[in-house]
């Protein structure tokens, strides 16, 4: 059974450019989460997929955009790339709302260095 | 707010040592608080979880009691192996804010053989 998929691993990026970047839940699981994690700090919430919404979005800037497909795939999107997106995401899943008592799954993540 | 505070690492350790790493919560109504572990180049997985008060979460040796009366969760292990060298966040969410995950900042732990 595969767990969240995560692509691509890492990604070099440029000041200023745009970036997608991937996410496959867990079999089962139709919610999506995304979060980022800079380098010795604990992971941040970005925003939260549900039934192709956006359910609720954490303190991050319209430059971070998502969209969650029909198959509960979901893509998180930044424009404008500032040295200080550079961290890793960390995509997590669960059944509806159950990670909030039961915990997510996560991805191993996308580490994004921005140039 | 809610907020999670966890002691600075690193934590360096012997083999076989008693591990505990404290956390400590604010939050309003009653969340669910959670363990995870990140091991070197990988995301987090889910060590343990509790949630309601006094509730214990147990995993692969590891336990924590949900205590609310002092607002903590501490991470507690009688017998670390090198293998359990990995970074450790404490975290929680309320079941009212869609689950999002409030994390501590982590704590790295070290065991030496």
């Amino acid at each position: 059974d595969a767990g969240v998929t995560q692509s691509p691993t890492h990604l070099i990026k440029t000041r200023g450019q745009q970036v997608t970047l991937r996410c496959s839940p867990k079999s089962g699981h139709d919610t999506v989460s995304w979060y980022q994690q800079a380098l010795g700090q604990g992971p941040q919430f970005i925003f939260q997929y549900y039934e192709e919404e956006e359910r609720q979005r954490g303190n991050f800037p319209d430059r971070f955009s998502g969209h969650q497909f029909p198959n509960y795939s979901s893509e998180l999107n930044v424009n404008a790339l500032l040295l200080g997106d550079s961290a890793l995401y960390l995509c997590a899943s669960s059944l509806g709302f159950q990670g909030a008592k039961n915990g997510y799954t996560f991805g191993s993540g996308t580490r994004l260095t921005v140039v | 707010g809610n907020s999670v505070t966890q002691m600075e690492g690193p934590v360096t350790l012997s083999e076989e040592a008693f591990l505990t790493i404290n956390c400590t919560y604010t939050a309003t109504g009653y969340p669910s608080l959670f363990w995870y572990v990140q091991y070197p180049g990988e995301g987090l997985q889910l060590l343990l979880k509790a949630t309601k008060a006094d509730d214990k979460g147990s995993n692969k040796g590891f336990e924590a009691t949900y205590r609310k009366e002092t607002t903590s969760f501490h991470l507690e292990k009688g017998s670390v192996q090198v293998s359990d060298s990995a970074v450790y966040f404490c975290a929680l969410t309320r079941t009212d804010s869609w689950g999002k995950l409030q994390f501590g900042a982590g704590t790295q732990v070290v065991v030496t053989p």
